[in-house]
C-alpha cells in the first residue's frame, strides 16, 4: 500500500465549476499537508499548506485536512482555464522546509473554456 | 520568490555512459537540497537528501554508487547518473531549502528529462 494515494484522473470540468481534489494517506505521523501545482515540463510550485487538521482558505482555493479519516482535500472555486495543471498533494512528518516530503501521484486537471 | 534552476533541461545519452545534472539556487543559500525522480504518471519519489558539505543521505532502494550526489556549495548540487541504462530514463527534479525567509518551504527546479538509448 502506498503511503499517499491520489486519483490520477484525468479530470475535466467546465470553466467556473467547483473542483474537488483529494488524497488519502496511511501514515498517522504526517502532520504537515501541502498542495503543489505542476505545469507541463515544470517543477512543482507550492499552492497551499496546512498543519494538522482544519481548513485554510486562500482566494479561490480551500484546503481541508481530516486527520481522523486520513483524508485531505483541495477545493477550487470559480475555476479558470489557467488552473489547468497537475495537482499533487504532499505530506511530511516534521515540516515543509528541509524535511522529507511524500507525494501523491498527482491529478491532471483540465478546465474547459 | 526563490528560484531554483536545473541544467540541462533535457538530455539524451547512450546506455553505459554517465550524465551530470546541475541544480542551482539562484537567489538564496540552499543549506539542504533534495533530488526526486518522477516516472510518467507517477508521483515524485525522493531519491536523496544532501546538506552542504556533507555526504548525501539516500532513500531505501536508491543505489548510492549509481546516483552520485555532490553538494559542494550553498548554491549548487549535482546528480551524476553513472553507467546509465534505459530504465534510468525519467524526469529528475531537485528542490532546495535555505536559511532565513526561504527556510519555510522547498523550492523546486524545472526538472531534467533524461532519456537513455
Amino acid at each position: 500500500q502506498k503511503e499517499v494515494e491520489q486519483d490520477p484522473g484525468p479530470l475535466s470540468v467546465p470553466e467556473g465549476a467547483i473542483v474537488s481534489l483529494n488524497c488519502t494517506y496511511s501514515n498517522s505521523a504526517f502532520q504537515y499537508f501541502m498542495w503543489y501545482r505542476q505545469y507541463s515540463r515544470k517543477g512543482p510550485e507550492l499552492l497551499m499548506y496546512t498543519y494538522s487538521s482544519g481548513n485554510k482558505e486562500d482566494g479561490r482555493f480551500t484546503a481541508q485536512v481530516d486527520k481522523s479519516s486520513k483524508y485531505i482535500s483541495l477545493f477550487i472555486r470559480d475555476s479558470q482555464p489557467s488552473d489547468s495543471a497537475t495537482y499533487l498533494c504532499a505530506m511530511s512528518e516534521r515540516g515543509w522546509g528541509a524535511q522529507k516530503l511524500v507525494f501523491g501521484q498527482g491529478t491532471r486537471l483540465t478546465i474547459n473554456p | 520568490g526563490a528560484v531554483v534552476s536545473q541544467h540541462p533541461s533535457w538530455v539524451i545519452c547512450k546506455s553505459g555512459t554517465s550524465v551530470k545534472i546541475e541544480c542551482r539556487s539562484l537567489d538564496f543559500q540552499a543549506t539542504t537540497m533534495f533530488w526526486y525522480r518522477q516516472f510518467p504518471k507517477q508521483s515524485l519519489m525522493l531519491m536523496a537528501t544532501s546538506n552542504e558539505g556533507s555526504k548525501a543521505t539516500y532513500e531505501q532502494g536508491v543505489e548510492k554508487d549509481k546516483f552520485l550526489i555532490n553538494h559542494a556549495s550553498l548554491t549548487l548540487s549535482t546528480l551524476t547518473v553513472t553507467s546509465a541504462h534505459p530504465e534510468d530514463s525519467s524526469f529528475y527534479i531537485c528542490s532546495a531549502s535555505g536559511r532565513g525567509s526561504v527556510s519555510a518551504e522547498q523550492y523546486f527546479g524545472p526538472g531534467t528529462r533524461l532519456t537513455v538509448t
